[in-house]
């Protein structure tokens, strides 16, 4: 079976621009979880999905945003980019909404210049 | 706020040896705990998880809990050039909580 997959892998941007990354999870997983991971830091969590509807948000601004579809995909929303922005996105799969396992995908590393 | 601490290192360990990472948080309402392993400029593997007292083995890694304590560890027997990475720890939120609450990493490098 296929893990959480990720695109793109790489993504250069300028400030004040938008950008939408995308993940798929395990097949069968119903939740997905954005999280951003800045070097040098653990990751911190962004959004939660399950079943299509937004079951946590982290401490982000509303800059960020993000959306489940029915086949379970998942888009993550930056708009107005700053360079603080530049990071490694990652996207987490899970079979049900809760404390359960989380896998992750490879990533997406944006830079914003 | 909800923290988890871990000690960044590096620690620095010869093959062969057992490496000793260790974990603390905040939350006494905490669940569930994890173990994931990260190569530089990768993301993170899940290598452990552990939800009650005790130890749980897998392999050469063993879990450790202490909810008492607000303690978690992660031991490596015998540790081999290729488990140098960044060891993160992560622990769920309690209740209806499902995000993943990450340490800053502890760096290991296990020397041939």
């Amino acid at each position: 079976d296929a893990g959480v997959t990720q695109s793109p892998t790489h993504l250069i941007k300028t400030r004040g621009q938008q950008v939408t990354l995308r993940c798929s999870p395990i097949s069968g997983h119903k939740s997905v979880s954005w999280y951003q991971q800045v070097l040098g830091q653990g990751p911190q969590f962004i959004f939660q999905y399950y079943e299509k509807e937004e079951r946590g948000r982290g401490n982000f601004p509303d800059r960020f945003s993000a959306r489940q579809f029915p086949n379970y995909s998942s888009e993550l929303n930056v708009n107005a980019l700053l360079l603080g922005d530049s990071a490694l996105y990652l996207c987490a799969s899970s079979l049900e909404w809760g404390s359960d396992t989380q896998y992750f995908g490879p990533g997406t590393r944006l830079t914003v210049l | 706020q909800k923290e988890v601490e871990q000690n960044s290192g590096p620690l620095s360990v010869p093959e062969g040896a057992i490496a000793s990472l260790n974990c603390t948080y905040s939350d006494r309402g905490s669940q569930s705990f994890f173990w994931y392993r990260q190569y530089s400029g990768k993301s993170p593997e899940l290598i452990m998880f552990i939800y009650s007292n005790g130890d749980k083995e897998d392999g050469r890694f063993t879990a450790q809990l202490n909810k008492a304590s607000q303690y978690v560890s992660l031991l490596i027997r015998d540790s081999q050039p290729s488990d140098s990475a960044t060891y993160l720890c992560a622990v769920a939120g309690g209740g209806s909580q499902g995000n993943l609450i990450f340490g800053k990493g502890t760096k290991l490098s296990v020397k041939p």
